[in-house]
């Protein structure tokens, strides 16, 4: 089963849209949430979020989490092609090793 | 300064063989770890080094071992390689143990044949 779920797996846009990336996890032992893009081989940090309803903001990204219903999301406003990637969410749990990451969020930007 | 460095970045390898990579985590950084990503997948979690002591390990077979050397830099080890070996291997470095967030390195193309 699953630690970490992300939607869609998939997506297509325009550029200068604004698109919503979720991502949902398991309760057990939370600790923190990060979020990286991957756009050829090295995912690239974007955010780590620990507490709940407190906005993180980097340009046209933000990202906030949910510790009461487990989810987070990832917003990117005016989308850009160079915004297209596969994107990542990962969960650390506390007395788990490493990382654990979902299947990922492949975004298309068209222009 | 340089970032978190791999090699080889592509291999080929037959099944049965044995392979080896290096990583070179960012300077200041005492703990390394390495990441299997298969087409498609997220990358899973094989092993966590700190201070040449391995401290965390993924649901890997024995085949898989790794070390950390006083320079802080590391291997990965497969032994008796299978086709579903095949991946792009990453190597993540940070300062601490549980510090947050982890430098990626851009990866070891592993084709197993």
């Amino acid at each position: 089963e699953d630690k970490v779920v992300q939607s869609p797996l998939s997506l297509v846009v325009h550029e200068g849209d604004t698109v919503t990336l979720n991502c949902s996890y398991e309760v057990t032992n939370f600790r923190s949430l990060l979020w990286y893009k991957q756009e050829k081989k090295a995912p690239t940090f974007l955010f780590m979020l620990t507490s709940s309803g407190i906005e993180k903001k980097s340009g046209r990204l933000s990202s906030i989490l949910d510790k009461k219903e487990l989810f987070s999301i990832l917003n990117i406003t005016a989308t850009q092609t160079g915004d297209s990637a596969i994107y990542l969410c990962a969960t650390s749990f506390t007395g788990a090793d490493g990382l654990t990451f979902g299947k990922g969020t492949h975004l298309i930007i068209q222009p | 300064d340089a970032g978190v460095t791999q090699s080889p970045t592509h291999l080929i390898k037959t099944r049965g063989q044995h392979v080896t990579l290096r990583c070179s985590p960012i300077s200041g950084h005492k703990s390394v770890s390495w990441y299997q990503q298969v087409l498609g997948q997220g990358p899973q979690f094989i092993f966590q080094y700190y201070e040449k002591e391995e401290r965390g390990r993924g649901n890997f077979p024995d085949r898989f071992s790794a070390r950390q050397f006083p320079n802080y830099s590391s291997e990965l080890n497969v032994n008796a390689l299978l086709l579903g070996d095949s991946a792009l291997y990453l190597c993540a470095s940070s300062w601490g143990l549980n510090t947050g967030e982890l430098f990626f390195g851009e990866g070891s193309r592993l084709t197993v044949l």
